[in-house]
């Protein structure tokens, strides 16, 4: 079984500072992994994802996250947060044994202070 | 991009009465859509696949007689609460993948709904 794990319920960085968001991922095979975001009374934007290839995957609004084999890590961050950043952020893991059926993470909370 | 369409946004109905959400890809066929539930500050619980033409698959501990799917089209899906209760209300989130199996998946901006 697939499972997504999300560490921090919530995070704060004061604006300008990097931004983390942490991941890890449990899969029996290869792992497709999303990261979505989602404001207030809204569905889920898509950020970025990781399938294959090179470990930096580059999204979104300036927004990456790095793809860790061994840590089964996929944690997004941004260089320099903004305070339009603040809003729910969901790592999601798709295995291809699983078929279609993303699995969510719990979802961390950004809090960007002006 | 590919859109999911949403509808409504916000509803909210009495105790025992039904509730239809409609789902819709608009630049896009969509054989499977997926239907999920979202509670305060939670994550996204998968309720079930919608597939076209065909009966949905249902998630282990929801009810299909009451969470209703027809998937009648390749462009709609609609979930039907059926004799909503209070514990019924919470945010349903609709979702299909616009391309290929590597594809990430775009969403509605959910219905929040709320039984009174």
């Amino acid at each position: 079984a697939q499972s997504v794990a999300q560490p921090e319920d919530q995070v704060n960085v004061a604006e300008g500072n990097p931004l983390t968001v942490k991941c890890t991922y449990s899969v029996s095979g290869n792992p497709y992994l999303f990261w979505y975001v989602q404001y207030p009374n809204r569905g889920l934007q898509f950020l970025l994802k990781y399938i294959t290839g090179d470990n930096l995957v580059k999204g979104s609004y300036g927004f990456e996250a790095e793809f860790n084999k061994s840590q089964t890590s996929f944690h997004l961050k941004k260089p320099s947060a903004l305070v339009s950043d603040s809003a729910l952020y969901f790592c999601a893991v798709r295995e291809k044994a699983a078929g279609n059926k993303l699995t969510f993470g719990g979802g961390t909370r950004v809090l960007v202070k002006p | 991009g590919a859109v999911v369409s949403q509808h409504p946004s916000r509803v909210i109905c009495k105790s025992g009465t039904s509730v239809k959400i409609e789902c819709r890809s608009l630049d896009f066929q969509a054989t499977t859509m997926f239907w999920y539930r979202q509670f305060p500050k939670q994550s996204l619980m998968l309720m079930a696949t919608s597939n076209e033409g065909s009966k949905a698959t249902y998630e282990q501990g929801v009810e299909k007689d009451k969470f209703l799917i027809n998937h009648a089209s390749l462009t709609l899906s609609t979930l039907t609460v059926t004799s909503a209760h209070p514990e019924d209300s919470s945010f349903y989130i609709c979702s299909a993948r616009p391309g290929r199996e590597v594809d990430g998946y775009t969403f509605g901006s959910g219905t929040r709904l709320t039984v009174v």
